[in-house]
């Protein structure tokens, strides 16, 4: 039972333009939301992360919106550099620190 | 600061055999997970410590796969005997409490082929 899901697999965005990232989430107990991003033969490094309290987390160029109602969050990323070609995964979290993973979006920022 | 330490880094073996990773967490963080990755799927949670004592194990396949945590520091995960199926990139973290919640610091991972 998949209770984080990114629906898209794959992503391309000229560089300087928005990437946005997008979770859906099922468990109402969710409350606290991460976005990892992952290259190529190395372990997830954090990103962001929001809690329910909040619908908006800025840092730098990436800002995450938390839709708690439509259990949706999204990622956006501006401007895109080339540098943010990775895999992102979105990660929830409730009660007993138990972190479920979307499958993750491969993002691709084309120069 | 250093990070979460994982070896080996890869490894190959045959169906039957048995295979042991390895993990050093980030020094002063309580809680270490295990989690699977399979190629083109999200990391699935193994097994979460507390300091030395067992939080989560409901999806580690205890016929097979067994975690320890000696002295609520190192970890090892073995898989005894393997699968094809068990291929796959195993990540270990550990957490420390952030502003709102925990946050996870991954390894590098071990990248396990399954022959």
């Amino acid at each position: 039972d998949q209770q984080v899901k990114q629906n898209s697999p794959s992503l391309s965005v000229q560089e300087g333009r928005i990437s946005i990232l997008n979770c859906d989430y099922t468990n109402s107990m969710f409350d606290y939301f991460l976005w990892y991003k992952k290259y190529p033969a190395e372990g997830p490094t954090f990103l962001i992360s929001i809690s329910s309290i909040k619908d908006k987390n800025e840092d730098g160029r990436f800002t995450v919106f938390l839709n708690k109602s439509a259990k949706h969050l999204s990622l956006h990323i501006v401007p895109s550099q080339p540098g943010d070609s990775a895999v992102y995964f979105c990660a929830a979290s409730g009660t007993g620190n138990q972190f479920y993973f979307g499958t993750g979006t491969s993002l691709t920022v084309i120069p | 600061e250093a990070g979460v330490a994982q070896s080996p880094r890869y490894k190959i073996i045959e169906k039957r055999q048995s295979v042991a990773f390895w993990c050093n967490p980030i020094s002063g963080h309580a809680t270490l997970y295990w989690y699977q990755q399979i190629l083109g799927q999200g990391p699935k949670l193994l097994i979460q410590f507390q300091n030395n004592g067992v939080v989560d194990d409901s999806q580690l396949p205890k016929d097979r796969f067994s975690a320890e945590r000696l002295k609520g520091v190192d970890s090892t995960l073995k898989i005894q005997p393997a699968k094809l199926e068990d291929s796959a990139v195993y990540l270990c973290a550990s957490s420390i409490l952030g502003r709102y919640g925990e946050k996870l610091f991954f390894g590098s991972g071990t990248q396990l082929s399954v022959l």
